[in-house]
């Protein structure tokens, strides 16, 4: 079965720091990843995805992401923060083969310092 | 381009009552539907989710079933809130073929007093 684990529920970054949100994976067949970011009483935003082609990947906001298989991992990064990056993040996995659900990980809060 | 519409936005209900969100999608058609919970401080937990017109499948044993009685339109339902049925309602869809990522709707925040 697949599972997501995200290091930390609580992040906190001064503006302008570099944004590490760590995700790691758990999948018997090769996933699908993604990451969605979601504000205070809003639903989910996709930020990003992997599906199997180039490991790195660019999404929404200045955000990317990098697949590494031999580490099962799937951390977000943002080399600037900006006081909107404050959020709730999350990854997700999904199987290729009747990918019907999302994995979803527990989320990581994102506090951005002035 | 595809929308996802959920309402009400906000809903405070006694306990005993019934419930009934509802989910539309625009602009796609034969969608997968999802309904999620996320109660407060928590993850998103999966309720529902459904395949086709009619066709259901729970994930979670509870006081809430769903339905689809359109090709675009998902219910969530209730005959009798409880106080653990507090949350944040999240309905997603999914495109069949060639696509993996789900897209939410903004939400609906459920208080049962």
């Amino acid at each position: 079965a697949q599972s997501v684990t995200q290091l930390g529920s609580h992040v906190s970054v001064s503006e302008g720091a570099l944004v590490l949100l760590r995700c790691n994976y758990s999948s018997s067949v090769p996933p699908y990843l993604f990451w969605y970011v979601q504000y205070p009483n809003q639903g989910l935003q996709l930020l990003l995805k992997y599906t199997s082609a180039a490991t790195l990947v660019k999404g929404i906001n200045g955000f990317e992401a990098e697949f590494k298989k031999s580490e099962t991992s799937f951390h977000l990064t943002k080399p600037s923060a900006h006081m909107s990056d404050a959020a709730e993040y999350f990854c997700a996995v999904s199987r290729i083969q009747g990918a019907q659900k999302l994995v979803f990980g527990q989320g990581t809060r994102l506090t951005i310092n002035p | 381009s595809q929308t996802i519409h959920q309402w009400p936005a906000t809903l405070v209900q006694p306990v005993g009552s019934p419930l009934s969100l509802e989910c539309t999608v625009e602009g796609t058609s034969n969608p997968n539907l999802y309904w999620y919970r996320q109660a407060a401080g928590r993850g998103l937990q999966l309720l529902f989710y459904s395949v086709g017109i009619g066709q259901i499948s729970s994930e979670v044993p509870q006081n809430l079933s769903a339905s689809r009685p359109q090709d675009r339109q998902f219910i969530l339902s209730s005959k009798k809130l409880l106080l653990s049925d507090s949350g944040f309602y999240l309905c997603a869809w999914r495109r069949t073929r060639n696509s993996y990522e789900q897209y939410f709707g903004p939400g609906t925040r459920l208080t049962v007093t």
